[in-house]
């Protein structure tokens, strides 16, 4: 079973549109949390990483939150523009550095 | 920086060939990851070397694949022989990592698509 679930696995918004992504996670022990977004034919590229002792980042129009307790992260994109479309990955990190991935939630924006 | 090089960024090979991918990571980084993604498993952590030296190869999935960097500048994947279960893209990622709560950038390079025919 998968220690991180992504959810909704794919989405489609129309641009200008916020969305927000889920994140659950079950990986313990936990050092840190990252979201990647991969466009297609390319490599993931980091949008954020938060530790335990962070509740939210930001990186332009992404914001990411982190609720360690619940083990829960969100991914959201305000005024979603074209260039968003892509797939979003979440990955966990433990403090021994093994890496959990998620499926990605793949986000399609449309004019 | 070029950032991570990769070569080549497609190969197509038929099955039982040898298969050399090579990485070449962004200059002053100390850790070295090799990844697969396919359409089903997504994206899998293969390998990861610091200083040169492998750290943790646990999901390296058969004795078929191996993994060297001999200096740090570059990096190889072979897989021999290859299968047609072996193909899928494969990218190398460098960072800078310091602790163990280290939140460490990882920057990946293009990929090498890989298919065995």
């Amino acid at each position: 079973k998968n220690q991180v679930e992504q959810s909704p696995q794919s989405l489609i918004i129309l641009e200008g549109k916020n969305c927000t992504l889920q994140c659950n996670y079950t990986v313990s022990p936990f050092s840190n949390l990252r979201w990647y977004k991969q466009d297609t034919g390319r490599g993931p590229v980091s949008l954020t990483i938060m530790t335990f002792s962070e509740n939210t980042k930001s990186n332009g129009r992404y914001t990411a939150t982190l609720d360690a307790d619940t083990k829960q992260s969100s991914l959201h994109i305000t005024a979603s523009q074209l260039s968003d479309s892509a797939s979003y990955i979440c990955v966990v990190r433990r403090l021994n550095y093994k890496l959990s991935f998620g499926a990605g939630t793949t986000v399609t924006v449309r004019a | 920086d070029a950032g991570v090089i990769q070569s080549p960024r497609h190969e197509v090979t038929e099955m039982g060939q040898e298969v050399t991918l090579r990485c070449k990571p962004i200059s002053g980084h100390d850790y070295l990851f090799w990844y697969r993604q396919t359409m089903m498993r997504g994206l899998e952590l293969l390998i990861y070397f610091n200083n040169n030296v492998p750290i943790d190869d646990s999901g390296m999935p058969e004795d078929r694949f191996s993994a060297k960097m001999p200096n740090a500048s570059f990096s190889t994947l072979k897989i021999q022989p290859s299968e047609p279960r072996d193909s899928a893209v494969y990218f190398c990622a460098s960072s800078v990592v310091r602790g163990s709560y280290s939140t460490d950038t990882q920057y990946f390079g293009p990929g090498t698509r890989l298919t065995v025919l």
